[in-house]
């Protein structure tokens, strides 16, 4: 299975942008790279998704380097709201193998 | 839309002892998930249904876990006899019939267990 490696803890002021990356350098050519994020006693919530080309929607956006290995994901203007563990993952069939994530800490 | 329902929200209960989770999916979603997330990891698979019929159960432990989705709406999620090890949040997640690698998977609020 293509594994990601995202760090463990991020920090982030209010409003300020955030970038959360995410190493896949095992990434097949298949592989969809998904993002989720997982809010305190809720469940997993789609973030965005990616194939080559870099993303946007209301959310986010995601930068995907020009060979694949790696991702990031920008909040371009955090808020308290988006304090989550933010889960890349790699898809090339339909169950999705979560790793830890990354714990994002938004400081007011 | 209404999303992915599950009850109960929380269950305490003793080791050895037998516990039940029921999701009901978003309407129309042929294809369900149940994942087990212990404290600190994200969450694992443990068995996939599209419609009533199982996809993949590779990661249910089949000598106490068992779940059913009959007529391809709810499903319920059993353990029997709960272990320690147990204790986690099972979530429910659900999709409707289509590219799979390519489509969202809506998550349930999850059931929080704790074994004792």
């Amino acid at each position: 299975d293509a594994k990601t490696t995202q760090p463990n803890s991020m920090e982030s002021n209010e409003e300020e942008p955030v970038h959360l990356p995410c190493n896949h350098s095992t990434i097949s050519g298949t592989d969809y790279i998904h993002w989720y994020r997982q809010l305190p006693s809720q469940g997993p919530e789609y973030v965005i998704h990616g194939l080559t080309s870099n993303v946007n929607n209301r959310m986010a956006s995601l930068a995907i380097a020009e060979d694949r290995k790696s991702s990031t994901l920008i909040l371009h203007r955090a808020t308290l709201r988006d304090a989550a563990v933010y889960y890349c993952i790699l898809r090339d069939v339909d169950d999705m193998r979560f790793g830890a994530g990354t714990r994002l800490t938004v400081k007011p | 839309e209404a999303g992915v329902a599950q009850s109960p929200r929380y269950k305490i209960i003793e080791k050895r002892q037998s516990v039940a989770f029921w999701c009901n999916p978003i309407s129309g979603h042929a294809t369900l998930y149940w994942y087990q997330q212990i404290l600190g990891q994200g969450p694992k698979l443990l068995i996939q249904f599209q419609n009533n019929g199982v996809v993949d159960d590779s990661q249910l432990p089949k000598d106490r876990f068992s779940a059913e989705r009959l007529k391809g709406v709810d499903s319920t999620l059993k353990i029997q006899p709960a272990k320690l090890e147990d204790s986690a949040v099972y979530l429910c997640a659900s999709r409707p019939l289509g590219r799979g690698t390519r489509d969202t998977q809506y998550f349930g609020p999850g059931t929080r267990l704790t074994v004792l």
